[in-house]
């Protein structure tokens, strides 16, 4: 258990709405990173962060924006939700190690209508 | 472009040896993994290869070989628990995780 927490785990909302997804981890972790998962597509990074208010863009990031002002905490903003933004939501910390695993939370599944 | 293949779904017996392929095209190679993701649940780690050869960990081993950009996980004695889908990532030269779409695993009685 790398002790990491997302809320909501449920969302249904509507086309347009602006929605913040968050991730939380208690073990002080440089890395966060955001994933969307999709039927027949692996894991696909939308943002990720190395640091306090350091983030960087991954594969799917349109339409998505992220913020860090706390270690802890990593928050995932869809501006304006779209049909296509649909999607299983998972946030990851990287492990320390010569793996540098990543560990995942729950996920947050998302609906907009 | 950066590709990860392994096959949508095997099927296999309870109590039987299933071995699970993946095939990579990255551009550079810093590690392979192998995750488990059981139906509605968050991916979880089950090994990692950077060297070629096979890594054995219980009942699940995992085998790469960098100059064939070939891995396979091998799992054996199957339980009905082990029914999940297994992902395989390897990390690219810019130390980022690039996903297969995942091998869904049946197993019947």
């Amino acid at each position: 258990d790398a002790g990491i927490t997302q809320s909501p785990r449920h969302k249904v909302t509507e086309t347009g709405t602006p929605v913040t997804l968050r991730c939380h981890q208690t073990e002080n972790h440089r890395y966060m990173y955001w994933y969307r998962q999709d039927p027949g597509h692996g894991l696909r990074l939308i943002h990720y962060s190395y640091g306090v208010k350091d983030t960087d863009k991954g594969e799917v990031s349109d339409g998505y924006s992220v913020s860090r002002s706390k270690t802890e905490d990593f928050l995932l903003t869809l501006e304006s939700a779209t049909s296509s933004q649909t999607s299983v939501y998972f946030c990851a910390i990287k492990g320390q190690g010569e793996a540098e695993t990543q560990y995942f939370g729950p996920g947050t599944r998302l609906l907009v209508l | 472009g950066q590709n990860i293949d392994q096959p949508t779904e095997m099927t296999a017996t309870e109590g039987a040896i299933v071995q699970i392929n993946c095939t990579y095209q990255t551009s550079g190679f810093n590690g392979l993994f192998w995750y488990q993701q059981h139906a509605g649940e968050a991916p979880t780690f089950l090994s990692y290869n950077v060297l070629d050869g096979l890594e054995e960990k219980g009942r699940f081993s995992s085998f790469l070989s960098r100059s064939k950009g070939y891995s396979y996980l091998l799992l054996k004695e199957l339980q009905m628990k082990d029914s999940a889908s297994y992902l395989c990532a390897v990390t690219d030269s810019n130390y980022q995780l690039i996903w297969g779409a995942g091998t869904k695993l049946i197993i019947k009685p």
